[in-house]
């Protein structure tokens, strides 16, 4: 059974701080797909990435940064910079179903609170 | 930037009454999914559908609910006889692909069973 665990409940930084979102997952798959999705306090949800099990090289996106490392089951997002904008509730994702991306596990979400 | 739509935003209902939730997807996508969120807890998948059919479901997907697209535009999520527990987020998404495409996700419509 596939399963994600987000340690970080909540993370609290002042603008301008790095922070880095963990996730590490599980399982018994060698091909499977890795999901950030962002909840800003709105409610929509936004992707933000997906990542294939055989490809470890780590992606940026303007601020964004992504570290999978499959030896340490893991899948760490880091935000640098942090602005008031990037507090949301952050979901890590799963598949392992190689038919259908969209049918994730997610994680139960860390919660990140950037203050001016 | 093209979007996906769902109404209605939000929705009240008696318990024990059905709902039917309304999703278009974005135009030129083939997959099609259902998640639900209870309040302040994790995104849950429900069902994908591609092709006119259910392609994948979740054991949270029961008799009590049941998917349709009943034109080229909409996509449904009925739930018959709602229960309680059933008061959560609900989250239509579409993708062009199976894989290797970005899943874009509706606003969400938030269904309170009372």
């Amino acid at each position: 059974a596939q399963k994600v665990t987000q340690a970080q409940t909540e993370i609290s930084v002042v603008e301008k701080e790095d922070v880095t979102l963990d996730c590490v997952y599980e399982t018994r798959d060698t091909t499977y797909y890795l999901f950030w999705y962002k909840q800003p306090p709105s409610g929509e949800l936004v992707f933000l990435i997906r990542r294939n099990s055989f490809d470890e090289q780590n992606e940026i996106s303007g601020r964004y940064s992504w570290n999978f490392q499959k030896s340490t089951s893991s899948f760490n997002f880091t935000i640098t910079a942090s602005q008031v904008v990037d507090s949301a509730v952050y979901f890590c994702a799963l598949s392992e179903d190689n038919t259908n991306a969209g049918k994730s596990t997610f994680g139960d979400g860390t919660t990140l609170t950037v203050k001016p | 930037e093209p979007e996906v739509t769902q109404t209605p935003s939000h929705q009240v209902t008696q318990m024990g009454q059905e709902v039917i939730l309304r999703c278009v997807p974005i135009s030129n996508h083939l997959y099609f999914y259902w998640y639900r969120q209870i309040l302040g807890q994790k995104v849950e998948f429900l069902v994908s559908f591609y092709n006119n059919e259910i392609s994948e479901k979740s054991e949270i997907f029961d008799d009590q609910f049941s998917v349709e697209r009943p034109d080229g535009s909409n996509f449904t999520l009925k739930i018959r006889s709602t229960k309680l527990e059933d008061s959560a987020m609900y989250f239509c998404a579409s993708s062009e692909q199976a894989w290797g495409n970005t899943i874009y996700f509706g606003e969400g419509s938030w269904l309170t069973v009372v």
